[in-house]
């Protein structure tokens, strides 16, 4: 059981290339989540999914689009990177729904992007 | 909207002391509160969370923290640290029917000295 894994963990753009983040989670949730973690600022929330094929805006969605075409994975995609978007992603899952309903999101590793 | 506030950005404390970090939250409905830890270069992992019951509530690690409606806070506390506490702590909410979506606070990064 591996639990939330993120692919890949560095990456190093220049402005205006895309890129795709994937996130995969085998513990059969039904939520998934991307945040960006900047210094002093928390985690904001980017994009969410509440099941397989849906998705809705968070907190900070400009510039991202993401998709869940399976239900253990959940991708986050940069169309034209810009400096603004140098941070470290997050992707969390939650709500196993033959059991655990009890809010605890489960975090991936995370990736520290850099865009020059 | 929920939103929520840790007071203190930075919290250095010597091994073996108390320490308190401090958290208050904005919400207009009833509200889930969660504490998070996250070491240098991991995610971040649950470290205890109120949703209902008992105010006073105990998670990992000899951490706990109080619930306080009044107040709209939720202060976590540990009586003696150690060095391997060393990590930045984030206080999170989670109110109505909002999907599971988390508030974080901006972050409480502990530091114990020898």
């Amino acid at each position: 059981n591996a639990g939330v894994t993120q692919t890949p963990k560095f990456r190093v753009l220049k402005t205006g290339q895309s890129m795709t983040l994937l996130c995969a989670q085998d513990m059969n949730h039904e939520y998934m989540y991307w945040y960006r973690q900047d210094p002093g600022m928390g985690l904001r929330l980017i994009h969410y999914s509440v099941g397989e094929g849906t998705t809705a805006k968070g907190e900070v969605p400009d510039g991202y689009n993401v998709s869940r075409l399976k239900k253990q994975n959940f991708l986050l995609g940069l169309e034209s990177a810009a400096p603004s978007q140098t941070s470290v992603y997050f992707c969390a899952s939650s709500y196993d729904m033959s059991g655990d309903l009890t809010d605890t999101q489960y975090f991936g590793p995370g990736t520290r992007l850099t865009v020059l | 909207a929920q939103s929520v506030t840790q007071l203190d950005s930075q919290v250095p404390v010597f091994e073996e002391a108390p320490v308190e970090l401090r958290c208050n939250y904005s919400s207009s409905v009833s509200v889930y509160l969660f504490w998070y830890v996250q070491y240098p270069n991991q995610g971040l992992q649950l470290l205890l969370k109120y949703l209902s019951g008992s105010t006073l509530v105990k998670g990992i690690n000899g951490f706990e923290a109080e619930f306080n409606k009044s107040q709209t806070s939720f202060h976590l506390r540990k009586p003696s640290v150690h060095i391997s506490d060393t990590a930045e702590y984030f206080c999170a909410v989670r109110g109505g029917t909002s999907y599971g979506k988390l508030t974080f606070g901006q972050g409480t990064i502990l530091t114990v000295h020898p």
